[in-house]
């Protein structure tokens, strides 16, 4: 069963660079059947999609967020990643890496059937 | 934007919930999902493409809707029913999530 775990993210501060992993167990990043995302929740908000990416890395950006996100697939290591630049005490949140799931036609749609629990981010000066 | 109703319902289990969602543009190809969060839990996927259950979700939920006005309705509460409701449209370039109703245990 595949299973997603982030990585723990260190003290940030204003002005630098986040980075999260999130390692994939029981199957392969490389798998042409999924997207593999980032989704962000600040405390008692609504979940806040920050984009996704494909196997080649090919990646999808929440617009308000693109000039700052970028995510990339590491097939070697089995795992896809998440840098957001230039971060504020806004991007304080529980970062959630997920996969999309594929209905019952085979195809991949654009709602999340794997989480996993979570990595909280605290920017903090 | 997603604009969920009410914010919270106060029902005690074997009771009924209706939620709602209301789209400030048209949804098209019932591209609507609904999740369930519990504390300290991610979200779970209940609903997709508006009526849909994903696997291993109860008959007792079912979701309606289209274009702007969309409803998940739960039928005799059970205790682990209770939560955070998210609906989230995937219609647009950019996926976004409601505010949310909380179902609390009366």
């Amino acid at each position: 069963q595949m299973q997603l775990q982030e990585s723990r993210a260190g003290p940030v501060k204003p002005g630098e660079t986040l980075s999260l992993i999130c390692s994939v167990s029981g199957g392969a990043v490389s798998s042409s059947n999924y997207y593999w995302g980032w989704i962000r929740q600040s405390p008692g908000k609504r979940p806040e999609w920050l984009g996704y990416v494909y196997h080649n890395d090919k990646a999808f950006y929440n617009e308000f967020l693109k000039t700052r996100v970028t995510l990339s697939v590491d097939t070697s290591s089995n795992h896809f990643s998440l840098k957001l630049t230039s971060v504020t005490v806004a991007d304080t949140a529980v970062y959630f890496c997920v996969r999309t799931m594929r209905d019952t036609s085979g195809f991949s749609i654009d709602v999340f059937d794997l989480w996993g629990h979570g990595s909280t981010v605290i920017v903090s000066s | 934007v997603l604009t969920q109703s009410p914010a919270t319902l106060s029902l005690s289990p074997g009771e009924g919930a209706t939620l709602s969602c209301r789209a400030s543009q048209i949804i098209v190809r019932t591209k609507l999902a609904w999740y369930r969060q519990k504390p300290g839990q991610p979200p779970r996927l209940i609903i997709y493409h508006t009526s849909s259950r994903a696997s291993g979700v109860s008959d007792r939920f079912i979701g309606s809707g289209s274009e702007t006005d969309f409803t998940l309705t739960i039928s005799r509460l059970e205790p682990e029913d209770f939560g955070i409701y998210y609906c989230q449209q995937y219609d647009g370039l950019t996926l976004t999530f409601g505010g949310g109703t909380r179902v609390d245990l009366k």
